[in-house]
């Protein structure tokens, strides 16, 4: 949907470096999540977070890092921890509460050499 | 946590026959189930989505069907067309969990003219 936008779309990193993932969406959503994306694995949920200022892990959580510093945005953080990071990194977004469809932003592919 | 499973995981039809694509899960407690569209290098999107107190749901020329006892869900597209290619991700939410998605690992429909 027009209303998450992740940034960049293409980022190459050295292994070593952290960097971060940008997630900002303007549907007013409480809740917002980090999947990764790898081929014949669906999407894997790596963090998420329900309210401001408040987060937690999900299946994957090791070697990343978040923020919920304001409701609009939601970054990750992909540490040098991260012994896999090469992936496709979706952000969403939903109204809280149960029944509540997500909302995908464009996702970033994360390449690390 | 929850455990979904799709099945199968590659699909071909011929335009204008019917695909059916499976999933199931474990949590009983789970009564959200969203399917989302995926074209190459696009993000997901939601086609339809069916809640534990509707046995099915349709919308043109996509079904969903849920059965809370056997605890399986499937959705049904007929008249197949090229453009229904792209992967397909079923999904459970509501349960213990609450607010987290658990998605199937995806299946590759091709509709071959």
């Amino acid at each position: 949907d027009g209303g998450i936008t992740q940034s960049p779309k293409y980022l190459f990193r050295k292994e070593g470096q952290n960097v971060t993932l940008s997630c900002e969406q303007n549907l007013n959503h409480d809740a917002m999540y980090w999947y990764r994306q790898d081929p014949g694995q669906g999407l894997r949920l790596i963090y998420y977070s329900q309210i401001v200022n408040d987060f937690q892990k999900g299946d994957i959580a090791e070697g990343y890092s978040v923020s919920r510093e304001k409701k609009e945005s939601f970054p990750l953080t992909v540490t040098s921890a991260q012994k896999n990071p090469t992936a496709f990194y979706l952000c969403a977004s939903s109204i809280q509460g149960n029944n509540s469809p997500l909302h995908f932003g464009n996702g970033t592919r994360l390449t690390v050499t | 946590g929850e455990n979904v499973e799709q099945h199968p995981s590659t699909l071909s039809v011929q335009e204008g026959d019917s695909a059916v694509i499976k999933c199931t899960y474990s949590d009983s407690a789970s009564n959200y189930f969203p399917w989302y569209k995926q074209e190459l290098g696009k993000r997901p999107q939601l086609i339809i989505d069916i809640r534990s107190n509707v046995g099915e749901k349709k919308d043109q020329r996509i079904a969903v069907t849920l059965n809370k006892t056997a605890k399986h869900f499937s959705l049904h597209i007929t008249e197949t067309q090229p453009e229904d290619s792209a992967v397909y991700f079923c999904a459970a939410s509501g349960g213990w969990s609450g607010n987290q998605f658990y998605f199937g690992t995806g299946t590759s429909l091709t509709v071959i003219p």
